[in-house]
């Protein structure tokens, strides 16, 4: 049973660049989120997709946007890089409990670095 | 603002104590908590859930949580140095779509 997949691993970009990073789910999940974790911080929550449409967003700015495929897998997509953007990209998949919530499982993430 | 909150750390423990991680949150609408361990690194591996009130154990972890002081805890019974890692936890509501909120993550050393 595959977990989740992310790619690249490793990324370095100099800033006003463009970035995609990729995520594939558990397999039997069809929900993906996407966090930022900074050094030394917790994940903070990007944005969710489900059925192929963004179902939730945090508190990131209009340059952070996303993509859901029909097979699930997701895209995260950062516009005009900042320095600030430097951090681990985690994907994160979700199976439905009974009670009603999820149990989140992430990926390897990809760590980003912005020159 | 959905808050949860963890003692930085590091808490240094020696091979074969008990290490206690505790964690508070905001939200009393809050139904399902969790323990990641995050190695330097690596992504957070989910550890541990809860949603019931009172104790739960899966080997030498056991997991307690305390609604009406809005507090969860983490004991790691019989540390050993591979327990080395940071430790997160998330709340979250359940229902529609679930978003757990993180705390910072406690760092747990411990030594032989």
């Amino acid at each position: 049973d595959a977990g989740v997949t992310q790619s690249p691993t490793h990324l370095i970009k100099t800033r006003g660049q463009q970035v995609t990073l990729r995520c594939s789910p558990k397999s039997g999940h069809d929900t993906v989120s996407w966090y930022q974790q900074a050094l030394g911080q917790g994940p903070q929550f990007i944005f969710q997709y489900y059925e192929e449409e963004e179902r939730q967003r945090g508190n990131f700015p209009d340059r952070f946007s996303g993509h859901q495929f029909p097979n699930y897998s997701s895209e995260l997509n950062v516009n005009a890089l900042l320095l600030g953007d430097s951090a681990l990209y985690l994907c994160a998949s979700s199976a439905k409990l009974r009670n009603g919530g999820d149990t989140q499982y992430f990926g390897p993430g990809t760590r980003l670095t912005v020159l | 603002q959905k808050e949860v909150e963890q003692n930085s750390g590091p808490l240094s423990v020696p091979e074969g104590a008990i290490a206690s991680l505790n964690c508070t949150y905001s939200d009393r609408g809050s139904q399902s908590f969790f323990w990641y361990r995050q190695y330097s690194g690596k992504s957070p591996e989910l550890i541990m859930s809860i949603y019931s009130n009172g104790d739960k154990e899966d080997g030498r972890f056991t997991a307690q949580l305390n609604k009406a002081s809005q507090y969860v805890s983490l004991l790691i019974r019989d540390s050993q140095p591979s327990d080395s890692a940071t430790y997160l936890c998330a709340v979250a509501t359940s229902g529609g779509s679930y978003i757990p909120t993180f705390g910072r993550g406690t760092s747990l050393i411990v030594h032989p």
